[in-house]
């Protein structure tokens, strides 16, 4: 089983600034299928990234995904207050992982 | 629009059985490979199982493989999930999402909102 380790565990921000959050595969990810999904609390995750760097339909162009191998990035350009939940990322080239996440939280 | 409605969910004895089902409109269903992902409280999401596109094919995590089976009803736009010899760590929200494409190799784009199940005597 592929295991994703997220850091950190929590981001504290405000409002206007970049948010870099890290996952890590214990091993190499083939062609790069890793996602990314934001949730807040009550909800289902919603899918943010895929293909480790392609933005989902109606995702803001403030959120981008990078990275190969075994570490991936995902950046937050400008938060905005709504972009303040917990973040997964997810590999689906091995059947099927999540990372236990990271909580963005307003500072 | 894409919608996905689960239900089923509720209270069940350990050792006990459960029948999930996901009610799937505004899309293809018969296009689409479906999984099913749970989570349990304060903690991240956990891959249960997937279908292909036309159920010939399913493959489950390590978890539950023997005791949960994952199935489809093209005919009636929806994914079932049977989970037998239930467990208290079985506790979880337990969501219905589809894959971005027909394939495996694919994230979830769209999630149900879920449905609680909780295994508690």
């Amino acid at each position: 089983e592929i295991v994703l380790t997220q850091s950190p565990g929590t981001l504290s921000l405000s409002p206007g600034e970049r948010a870099t959050l890290s996952c890590r595969a214990s091993q190499s990810l083939s062609s790069n299928y890793l996602a990314w999904y934001s949730q807040k609390p009550g909800q289902a995750p919603r899918l943010l990234i895929y293909g480790a760097s392609r933005r989902a339909t109606g995702i803001p162009d403030r959120f981008s995904g990078s990275g190969s191998g075994t570490d991936f990035t995902l950046s937050v350009s400008r938060l905005e207050p709504e972009d303040f939940a917990v973040y997964y990322c997810h590999q689906y080239g091995t059947l099927y992982t999540f990372g236990q996440g990271t909580k963005l939280e307003i500072k | 629009q894409v919608q996905l409605v689960e239900a089923g969910g509720g209270v069940v004895q350990p050792g006990g059985s459960l029948r999930l089902s996901c009610a799937a409109s505004g899309f293809t269903f018969s296009g689409y490979a479906m999984h099913w992902v749970r989570q349990a409280p304060g903690k991240g999401p956990e891959w249960m199982a997937v279908i292909s596109f036309d159920g010939s094919n399913e493959y489950y995590g390590e978890s539950v493989k023997g005791r949960f089976t994952i199935s489809r009803d093209n005919s009636k736009n929806r994914l079932y999930l049977q989970m037998n010899s239930l467990r208290a760590e079985d506790t979880a929200v337990y969501y219905c999402a589809r894959s971005l494409n027909s394939g495996y190799y694919s994230p979830h784009d769209y999630w149900g909102q879920g449905t609680l199940v909780t295994v508690s005597s």
